[in-house]
């Protein structure tokens, strides 16, 4: 399994854009970069995965490196209710199945 | 609506009792998982299942089992055999059992043993 890094926390104002790195440098080809949060006492929330070019949903955008070495997540316009624990993963197939892998992720706090 | 549903949210359990975490989903999905979360940690998997009457151990499996009689169900029990089982459960599920898939996860339950 490729492992990422992420910086332990961040701070954002409110209305700013966010953006979150994330380091994968062992990804293989056919590994997907997927980013989920997780709010306090919640089940964690999908947000967006991308392979190799940049993609973009309603929650969020995901730029991806050329040599997919690394990528950012980046919350356009960032509300109080985006502060959560943000998990950058990288998919690993297993037999049968597959799992997420979730490493300590980013603290995101986003301040009025 | 459709979604993940998990009960009961808290729950507490006396040492070397057995006790049941419900998830159902109505997605239509055919895989379906279980996650421990420690507090401050990630997830680790504890059992999977791609199709009904089938399941796979994950990482953790030890003092767990799980069922999946229906497609909608896959009921998780924490037997009196898992040494440290007060932790924060999670149950998602995925269309299938791919790669590719976006696992959609429910709300947790949170395990207390007294």
């Amino acid at each position: 399994d490729a492992k990422t890094t992420q910086p332990p926390s961040m701070d954002c104002a409110e209305g700013r854009a966010a953006n979150l790195p994330c380091n994968h440098s062992t990804i293989s080809g056919n590994e997907y970069v997927y980013w989920y949060r997780q709010i306090h006492s919640q089940g964690p929330q999908y947000i967006i995965h991308g392979l190799k070019n940049n993609e973009t949903n309603e929650m969020a955008s995901l730029i991806i490196t050329e040599d997919r070495k690394s990528s950012t997540l980046i919350l356009p316009h960032a509300t109080l209710r985006d502060t959560a624990v943000y998990y950058c993963i990288v998919r690993s197939r297993l037999e049968y199945g597959n799992k997420l892998v979730f490493g300590a992720g980013t603290i995101l706090r986003v301040k009025s | 609506d459709g979604g993940i549903t998990q009960s009961p949210k808290y729950l507490f359990r006396k040492e070397g009792q057995n006790v049941t975490l419900s998830c159902e989903q109505n997605l239509n999905h055919d895989a379906m998982y279980w996650y421990r979360q420690d507090p401050g940690q990630g997830l680790r998997l504890i059992y999977y299942s791609q199709i009904v009457n089938d399941f796979q151990k994950g990482d953790i499996a030890e003092g767990y089992s799980v069922s999946r009689e229906k497609k909608e169900s896959f009921p998780l029990t924490v037997t009196s055999a898992q040494k440290n089982p007060t932790a924060f459960y999670l149950c998602a599920s995925s269309i299938l059992g791919h790669s590719t898939d976006t696992q959609y996860f429910g709300p947790g339950t949170r395990l207390t043993v007294l």
